[in-house]
């Protein structure tokens, strides 16, 4: 059973624009919500994590935005860049538990 | 500060051999993950060690897979007779202690790739 449903699988974005990557969850025990950014042959990065008492949170040009009655979280990469080109993991924590269950990852290509 | 190491980086074995993975977290964090990650896959949780408390092994798949950690520090994740399936790369993860601020915020290491052939 997928807990943690991210999409889209792979995008492409034009040098400027606005990357945006969702993620669905059923269970509402989680209560930290972090996104990773994995480049090819490296461990995942932690880029930016939200908790479900705040509904947005704005680090440089990566946002994300949090719906807690709609169980859905985004990431939004603002003004992207060619460097941004990488896999992006979604993940949730269970409260009382210290696992991060994670999405299938979206494989995002900035193209100049 | 240095950051989580794993060695070796890439390990090739025939089936039916046994392997150890090794894991040295970010000095001063008491909580150590295993995950592993199959060929364009997501993560997949496999142990979790949080001090002296016994680990969680609720991702180990089978029998086969075992994890140690020692002195509380380096945690060496052992694969008994390896199947193909087995491929994949491993990956480790450390955090500060549960309870203290930031201890939600798992850091990676490089992985190990490991092929069985």
């Amino acid at each position: 059973q997928q807990q943690v449903k991210q999409s889209p699988q792979s995008l492409i974005v034009q040098k400027g624009g606005i990357s945006i990557i969702n993620c669905a969850y059923e269970n509402t025990a989680f209560d930290y919500f972090p996104w990773y950014q994995q480049f090819p042959g490296k461990g995942p990065a932690l880029l930016i994590a939200i908790r479900p008492d705040v509904s947005e949170k704005k680090e440089g040009r990566f946002t994300i935005s949090f719906n807690k009655s709609a169980k859905q979280f985004s990431l939004h990469i603002m003004d992207s860049q060619p460097g941004d080109s990488a896999t992006y993991f979604c993940a949730a924590r269970e409260g009382g538990y210290n696992k991060l269950i994670f999405g299938a990852g979206t494989r995002l290509a900035v193209h100049p | 500060g240095a950051g989580v190491s794993q060695s070796p980086s890439n390990k090739v074995t025939e089936k039916g051999k046994d392997v150890e993975l090794r894991c040295d977290p970010i000095s001063g964090h008491t909580a150590l993950y295993w995950y592993r990650q199959s060929l364009g896959q997501g993560l997949e949780f496999l142990i979790y060690f949080q001090g002296n408390s016994a680990p969680d092994k609720s991702g180990l798949p089978s029998d086969r897979f075992s994890a140690e950690r020692t002195g509380g520090s380096v945690s060496t994740l052992t694969i008994q007779r390896t199947q193909q399936e087995d491929s994949a790369v491993y990956l480790c993860a450390s955090s500060p202690q549960t309870g203290t601020v930031g201890s939600y915020e798992q850091y990676f290491g490089p992985g190990t790739r490991l092929t069985v052939t």
